[in-house]
Parts: structure tokens; C-alpha cells; sequence
């Protein structure tokens, strides 16, 4: 199965509050798992990735956790900001024949942070 | 660099015309792949190229859809005839040697409206 599925479909939350997006896939030969950040006009773009020998990745709010038994991985956005406002991708990969370099991305989620 | 140039990056055009839209990967970068962006069906893989060779086409939706690289900088994605249900998004992205998902670098995309 190549599906990743994403929930919630939109999210909205205060500013200085935690965005908490999840996914969750069922091919477990995916080894790679970023997320992507979209603004309205532009193309997405990678904001952090994990892989699975890993359980969690911070690179400053941001934080990855990704649980291996559950096939299921979450970002977390600490004190979220009106600039983070945006559409966000989970996505996973593997490296397996034809398959090296393609992304399977998740449905998106839409982040409204109020100020 | 000037990163992945799409364009045009609005296209409306009428039922049955033919549509050609272009993309201009990074310069050095080896793998370049097409997505199609919509609401109901998200960020889906049309179609990859390696060395300007395509390696997976699976994702294309049917024949009225072609896409070619003729040299390492340039790639098109044709539609020939246009239908309505193909308005969407469509983004180019492209990535080094090596890197397959993880160095993806998205242009910005070309909204197209079929009416």
C-alpha cells in the first residue's frame, strides 16, 4: 500500500498554542518521512524529515515523532505564530527500484493560527 | 540559483485545446517529477524523469496526457485534448544527484483552468 493517510484536514489555533498534525502509512518499507510546508502561490517546501530509526527530530518549534510499531508519524508546532499559517504535507518514500525518489504525500492540512 | 521555473503560471484555456506547460529544474539536479495538485485528490505523482530518461509513468491519468525532456534542462507536460476535470495545479520539481526524496525543490507551479 502506497497510502498516507493525514488527519486533520484543517486545524485552528491561538497564537503560542501546539499544532499537532498526524499521519499514518501502511507500506513499512518507507524509510523516509518529511513534512511540507505550503503557502498560498508557491509550491511546497521541505520543513523537516525523520527516518525510522529515529523517534523524534526537533529543529526549533518544530518537532517530528514518528512511532515504528504504530506506523504512524506527527508533527508538532510549538508556540505556532500567524506565520505559520499555511498547508501542511506529510509524506513518506523508499529508495526500492522505480520507487527511488518518489514522494507519497498525504492529504494536507490546513494550519490557521489566530493572533 | 533561481530554483524550479514553471510557466506559464496561469493557463485558462478552452475544452479540447491543447495545453503545454514547461519547467526548467535546477541546474546539476538529475531527477525531475511532475505533480498535480488538487483538492479532492491532493499532491499525486504523474510522471519521472532520471537522466531526462522517463522511469515511471504510471501516475499519468490517460493518453491525452504526454510529457518529455528533451535535454537536462527542460521538461514539458502536454494535454492534448483539454477536459475540465484536468484544472489543477501542476508542479514541477526537481532533485540532485544522490539525494532522490530527500533534496525535492518545488517551482511554483502553473494553475491551469479548463473551461
Amino acid at each position: 500500500q502506497q497510502q498516507v493517510k493525514q488527519s486533520p484536514q484543517s486545524l485552528i489555533v491561538q497564537k503560542g498554542g501546539i499544532s499537532i498534525i498526524n499521519c499514518a502509512y501502511e507500506n513499512t518499507a518507507f524509510d523516509y518521512f518529511p513534512w511540507y510546508q505550503q503557502f498560498p502561490g508557491k509550491g511546497p517546501a521541505l520543513l523537516i524529515a525523520i527516518r525510522p530509526d529515529v523517534s523524534e527530530k526537533k529543529e526549533g518549534r518544530f518537532t517530528i515523532s514518528f512511532n515504528k510499531s504504530a506506523k504512524q508519524f506527527s508533527l508538532h508546532i510549538m508556540d505556532s505564530q500567524p506565520g505559520d499559517s499555511a498547508t501542511y504535507f506529510c509524506a513518506a518514500s523508499y529508495a526500492g527500484g522505480t520507487s527511488y525518489g518518489k514522494l507519497t504525500f498525504g492529504q494536507g492540512t490546513i494550519l490557521t493560527v489566530h493572533p | 540559483d533561481a530554483g524550479v521555473i514553471q510557466s506559464p503560471r496561469h493557463e485558462v484555456t478552452e475544452m479540447g485545446q491543447e495545453v503545454t506547460l514547461r519547467c526548467k529544474p535546477i541546474s546539476g539536479h538529475d531527477y525531475l517529477f511532475w505533480y498535480r495538485q488538487t483538492m479532492m485528490r491532493g499532491l499525486e505523482l504523474l510522471i519521472y524523469f532520471n537522466n531526462n530518461v522517463p522511469i515511471d509513468d504510471s501516475g499519468m491519468p490517460e493518453d491525452r496526457f504526454s510529457a518529455k525532456m528533451p535535454n537536462a534542462s527542460f521538461s514539458t507536460l502536454k494535454i492534448q485534448p483539454s477536459e475540465p476535470r484536468d484544472s489543477a495545479v501542476y508542479f514541477c520539481a526537481s532533485s540532485g544527484p544522490g539525494q532522490g526524496a530527500r533534496g525535492y525543490t518545488f517551482g511554483s507551479g502553473t494553475r491551469l483552468t479548463v473551461v
